[in-house]
């Protein structure tokens, strides 16, 4: 079955401890994509890669880290979570970066940083 | 930079009538993307519409439709013969043509659907 695996669904953590959220996609999607959705605000773009090794920021990158060094693999990292980062997480992937190409989304990770 | 507006934060319809979601957006773009996403309580994304700024011709996806009107930049969703399963979140989202697929989404708008 296509999709875009996010694990973990859900995760607490502490403030200043380090953690990744991994998202895999098994479409051989080049396109990938982080967003982070807040009551009111709807969803915002963290950052996102349009190949291998190429990676950019989007509208909210502060905080947050990404790597891509394998097609299917897109992780999110935080260095250091702060309660503001609390908020849910999706990670989306397509098969081109244009309009034409529908955006799958995985199913979200809700993250709480105390 | 483009902005997306959803001034209905809640709306509730009853099973089987029709009700209308609005969106506006603003952008100096000619070539761009608008898409109606649904979030059920599974917080699943799911694409419902999409339509092409260049295209007249207002998209359809069996009980969904929308009102593009690219002058007054409104996109607006009409859910005909509205289900129980319809409750959700759906978020207004616009993308640049060749914007390396980066969506500009709105607020959203909690539709609840009565039976």
């Amino acid at each position: 079955e296509a999709q875009v695996t996010q694990n973990p669904r859900y995760l607490i953590t502490v403030t200043g401890k380090k953690l990744t959220v991994t998202c895999s996609q098994n479409m051989n999607h080049e396109y990938m994509s982080w967003y982070r959705q807040d009551p009111g605000l709807g969803l915002r773009q963290i950052y996102y890669s349009m190949n291998v090794e190429v990676t950019d920021k989007g509208d909210v990158p502060e905080g947050y880290k990404v790597s891509r060094k394998e097609k299917r693999n897109f992780p999110l990292i935080l260095e250091s979570p702060s309660p503001n980062q609390t908020s849910l997480y999706f990670c989306a992937s397509s098969h081109r970066w244009d309009g034409n190409s529908p955006l799958h989304f995985g199913n979200g990770t809700r993250l709480t940083v105390t | 930079a483009q902005t997306v507006t959803q001034s209905q934060p809640e709306m509730s319809v009853q099973e089987a009538e029709t009700v209308t979601l609005s969106c506006t957006y603003d952008t100096s773009e000619n070539n761009y993307y608008l898409f109606w996403y649904k979030q059920p309580p599974s917080r699943q994304m799911i694409l419902v519409i999409r339509q092409e700024a260049y295209k007249q011709q207002n998209a359809t996806e069996n009980r969904f439709s929308v009102n593009f009107q690219k002058a007054a930049k409104s996109f607006s969703l009409k859910i005909s013969d509205s289900q129980l399963g319809d409750t959700a979140m759906y978020f207004c989202a616009f993308m640049k043509h060749a914007s390396g697929s980066r969506l500009t989404f709105g607020e959203g708008t909690q539709l609840t659907v009565n039976p």
